[in-house]
């Protein structure tokens, strides 16, 4: 497509459970990011990519939570030993490059955990 | 820590009416600014952006003003339509931070026809 996609859309999964969240760039964007966001609040910063490498992963919370892009497109978020307060829709977004380029959402992984 | 606010966290405007919607930051070293609007299940979509070399950026039926000296930021909405009912949030970045964009809390516009 011509967004950026991600799946799944939604994802209920049981408190300790290990989840992987998926992302999708726009085709050429060379620079992708990952937010979190919590009802009623603006996105959180988690990490971002600059190509294959983890350019900045300071928004990472903890060590349950890790992020991977091994050919520089697809992007996968990984959630281990989740927790209730990991709850929140996992944005991710793409842009062609670093230098302060237009950059593109994704409609989100609403992430549940019970 | 620095971060970007917002004033009025809900604004209601009759249809046809101008909206204005308001932010403060506090990083004095961010010179990129983007407002985005979300609808309710989607994610957030870019509207405008401008840079701090500017003060004013025009889009269509947008506005965006920049006061450096007093660290605001405003996003201007001409004739508002229901279709711009939304919330709405501002982000600041900089270029020494790999332009990663801080967001605000976000604004919620009604607009009632």
């Amino acid at each position: 497509g011509a967004g950026v996609s991600q799946t799944p859309s939604n994802k209920v999964t049981e408190k300790g459970k290990y989840v992987e969240l998926r992302c999708d760039p726009i085709s050429g964007h060379t620079a992708l990011y990952w937010y979190r966001q919590s009802l009623g609040q603006g996105p959180e910063f988690l990490i971002y990519f600059q190509g294959t490498g983890a350019a900045d992963d300071s928004g990472l919370p903890n060590d349950r939570f890790f992020a991977v892009r091994p050919e520089g497109s697809v992007s996968t978020l990984k959630i281990q030993r989740t927790e209730r307060g990991d709850s929140a829709v996992y944005l991710c977004a793409s842009a062609r490059g670093p230098s302060g380029n237009t950059i593109y959402f994704g409609e989100g992984s609403w992430l549940t955990v019970v | 820590g620095e971060s970007v606010g917002l004033h009025l966290p809900t604004l209601s405007v009759q249809e046809g009416d101008n909206s204005i919607i308001n932010c403060a930051y506090s990083n004095s070293a961010s010179d990129y600014f983007i407002w985005y609007k979300q609808e309710s299940g989607k994610g957030p979509q870019f509207i405008i952006d401008i840079r701090s070399n500017m003060d004013k950026r025009q889009g269509q039926r947008v506005t965006v003003l920049l006061n450096k000296t007093v660290k605001h930021l405003s996003l201007q909405i001409a004739a508002t339509q229901p279709g711009d009912s939304a919330v709405y949030f501002c982000a600041e970045s900089e270029s020494g931070g790999s332009y990663i964009p801080t967001f605000g809390r976000g604004t919620s516009l009604i607009v009632h026809p």
